[in-house]
């Protein structure tokens, strides 16, 4: 079956500290992936997306970046976060139908 | 440019009233059009598209969204409102720029009031 993994869940990283979320599928091949920001409940941001194993585009300059080492993994990092990167990030998988989204991770910077 | 607009932040209705969340988008192009369900601290849940064909688009949980190419609308419907359908509700478009990139509309949150 095919199914999206994002995690973890919660996080919550200092200041200046270095981030790594990660986000899987299984039971496909070659998707097209994605990663949004959810801040205060409300909007999506598109933050990157990718058609292919190192291939990243970026919707917006920001202290963030992302990679995929392998086909069907994806994943956003920091080298040093800042407060304004708190939020709910959420990786998605496009099924040529729609999105079909992972759980979400509450990411706060204290 | 692209966009999809949500001009409700919220919407109230009681429960077993019917339910309207409305959608505008501005693309270029056929639309692709979306609709998703988000529950707290959780990812966004699909529940029904329009790609092509019948104006009326039936999805899970019981709603629909009518689709109105003159007035460039998408909202979603539903008979009876259920308590349970209290959530934050995303209208969404396809970017017709490729890569199956979406546009999300701001969200509106539905309380239903038993």
């Amino acid at each position: 079956s095919q199914t999206i993994h994002q995690w973890p869940a919660t996080l919550v990283q200092p200041v200046g500290s270095p981030l790594s979320l990660e986000c899987t599928v299984e039971g496909t091949s070659n998707p097209n992936l994605y990663w949004y920001r959810q801040a205060a409940g409300r909007g999506l941001q598109l933050l990157f997306y990718s058609v292919g194993i190192g291939q990243i585009s970026s919707e917006v300059p920001q202290n963030l970046s992302a990679s995929r080492p392998q086909d069907r993994q994806f994943i956003l990092s920091s080298k040093k976060l800042l407060l304004s990167d708190s939020g709910f990030y959420l990786c998605a998988w496009d099924t040529n139908y729609g999105y079909t989204f992972g759980s979400g991770t509450r990411l706060t910077v204290v | 440019a692209q966009s999809v607009a949500q001009p409700e932040d919220q919407v109230n209705v009681a429960e077993g009233n019917p339910l309207t969340v409305k959608c505008t988008y501005s693309v270029s192009g056929n639309p692709y059009l979306f609709w998703y369900v988000q529950y707290p601290n959780r990812g966004l849940q699909f529940l029904l598209k329009y790609i092509t064909g019948d104006n009326l688009v039936k999805g899970s949980y019981g709603f629909e969204a009518e689709f109105n190419k003159s007035q460039t609308s998408f909202h979603l419907k539903k008979p009876s409102a259920l308590v349970s359908d209290s959530a934050l509700y995303f209208c969404a478009v396809r970017d017709s720029g490729g890569y199956n990139k979406l546009i999300f509309g701001a969200g509106t949150r539905l309380a239903v009031h038993p």
